[in-house]
């Protein structure tokens, strides 16, 4: 079974640009989930997309989008960039059952954004 | 909110001892927890997760970990270290929805 795929693995852009992150699940997984990493604070949750409806969300601004299609495929977007949304940015997918919080969530290997 | 500490960043053994990463959590309610490790250039791969079913959890790779509701605990344990274990390990604790709170991570170095 292909595990998450995340595109693209790499991207560089420039302050005040705007960037759009894909992520597909497990196939039978309908909660996808995003998460930043960054060395200074560490892993933090974004949001979860489930049955394309935004379940849950993370204290970031607005500027931090997401959507999930009806396959399950997820994006996120961030617009207007600045220095400090330079991470790796993580999507995980789970099943959701039974309110998801026991749910083991399997991640992709991660878009390295790196904004100058 | 629930939260999670990982005490110290840096964890050096040797190749063959004992590894014990440290986690405390906060939580009023009964938790689910996770421990993850990640790989360089890697995402999240999952260790083991505690979901009350039992209190010591055996995971991939030899790890396992004990919930200690008293001392709010959920340290992670390898009786032999091996230098493919060498990453960064993370413990988290689930809270609304799937949402997955991390602590900083504990980055485990093994020498031969």
């Amino acid at each position: 079974k292909a595990g998450v795929t995340q595109t693209p693995r790499y991207l560089i852009k420039t302050r005040g640009q705007q960037v759009t992150l894909s992520c597909s699940p497990i196939s039978g997984h309908r909660s996808v989930s995003w998460y930043q990493q960054t060395p200074g604070q560490g892993l933090q949750f974004l949001f979860e997309y489930f049955s394309e409806t935004q379940r849950n969300k993370g204290n970031f601004p607005g500027r931090f989008s997401g959507r999930q299609f009806s396959n399950s495929r997820s994006e996120m977007n961030v617009s207007t960039l600045e220095l400090g949304d330079s991470a790796l940015y993580l999507c995980a997918s789970s099943r959701r059952t039974s309110g998801g919080a026991a749910d083991t969530q399997y991640f992709g290997p991660g878009t390295r954004l790196t904004v100058l | 909110a629930q939260s999670v500490t990982q005490l110290g960043s840096h964890v050096s053994v040797s190749e063959g001892a004992l590894v014990l990463l440290r986690c405390n959590y906060s939580s009023s309610v009964p938790p689910y927890l996770f421990w993850y490790v990640q790989y360089p250039n890697q995402g999240l791969q999952l260790l083991l997760k505690y979901t009350s079913a039992a209190t010591l959890v055996k995971g991939i790779n030899g790890f396992e970990a004990e919930f200690k509701k008293s001392e709010t605990s959920f340290h992670l344990t390898k009786p032999s270290a091996h230098m493919s274990d060498a990453a960064e390990y993370f413990c988290a604790v689930s809270e609304a929805g799937t949402a997955l709170i991390f602590g900083k991570g504990t980055t485990l170095s093994v020498s031969s």
